[in-house]
């Protein structure tokens, strides 16, 4: 089974700051990554799909990147709305996995 | 309007069963990949089981061998039997869209239901 690592789990960071959470995957998965958004009692939402593919509707702040083991989020300037926890999922190979989280606070 | 509603929820005693149902409206559901995908309060999503065009069915570890995911596509219709229910399959159970075609695609995830929330207690 595919293992997907996600680091930090927790962080916390400025308005304005420039943030990047990082998911490795214990083998392979081209780029069959997917990035969500979970807001508390919210229904997880979709940010990126395809590594790089920004999901029509969410800010271009946001962006991924990655290949193979390595894959990133980034936001480039955070805003008081982007303060949540983060998932990283590979569909590549059954069973799929999700990385643990990264609850992202504001500092 | 694109919408998948879960239904079938509810408090279950240790050992027992329950089965979920998931109704979808807004797109061809014959032409997708479907998931379950489950969060325990408090805790991060973990994706139990997904089924494809063909109907061929994949399950996590944790439930393999006691719940069988099935697709009805002229109801339109997703289900997870759950049986041998645990404590720890206590959680919010989310229906998803997978992919489109017999192929495949990095398109999916997109589409999540509201969820519905079993509860494993005595």
């Amino acid at each position: 089974d595919i293992q997907m690592t996600q680091s930090p789990s927790a962080m916390s960071a400025f308005v304005g700051d420039r943030v990047t959470i990082t998911c490795r995957a214990s083998q392979g998965i081209s780029t069959s990554l997917a990035w969500f958004q979970q807001k508390p009692g919210k229904v997880p939402q979709r940010l990126i799909y395809a590594s790089s593919s920004l999901q029509s509707g969410v800010p271009s702040r946001f962006s991924g990147s990655g290949s193979g083991t390595e894959f990133t989020l980034t936001i480039s300037s955070l805003q008081p709305e982007d303060f949540a926890t983060y998932y990283c999922l590979q569909h590549s190979t059954y069973p799929f996995s999700f990385g643990q989280g990264t609850k992202l606070e504001i500092k | 309007e694109v919408q998948l509603v879960e239904s079938g929820g509810g408090l279950v005693q240790p050992g027992g069963a329950l089965r979920l149902s998931c109704a979808v409206s807004g797109f061809t559901f014959s032409s997708y990949d479907m998931h379950w995908v489950r969060q325990a309060t408090g805790k991060g999503l973990e994706w139990v089981s997904g089924i494809v065009i063909a109907g061929d069915t994949y399950y996590s570890g944790s439930v393999k061998g006691r719940f069988t995911m099935s697709r009805e596509n002229a109801k339109n219709s997703l289900y997870l039997q759950m049986n041998s229910l645990r404590a720890e399959d206590t959680a919010v159970y989310y229906c998803v869209r997978g992919s489109w075609g017999y192929y495949g695609s990095d398109d999916a995830f997109d589409i999540w239901g509201q969820g519905t929330m079993v509860t494993v207690s005595s």
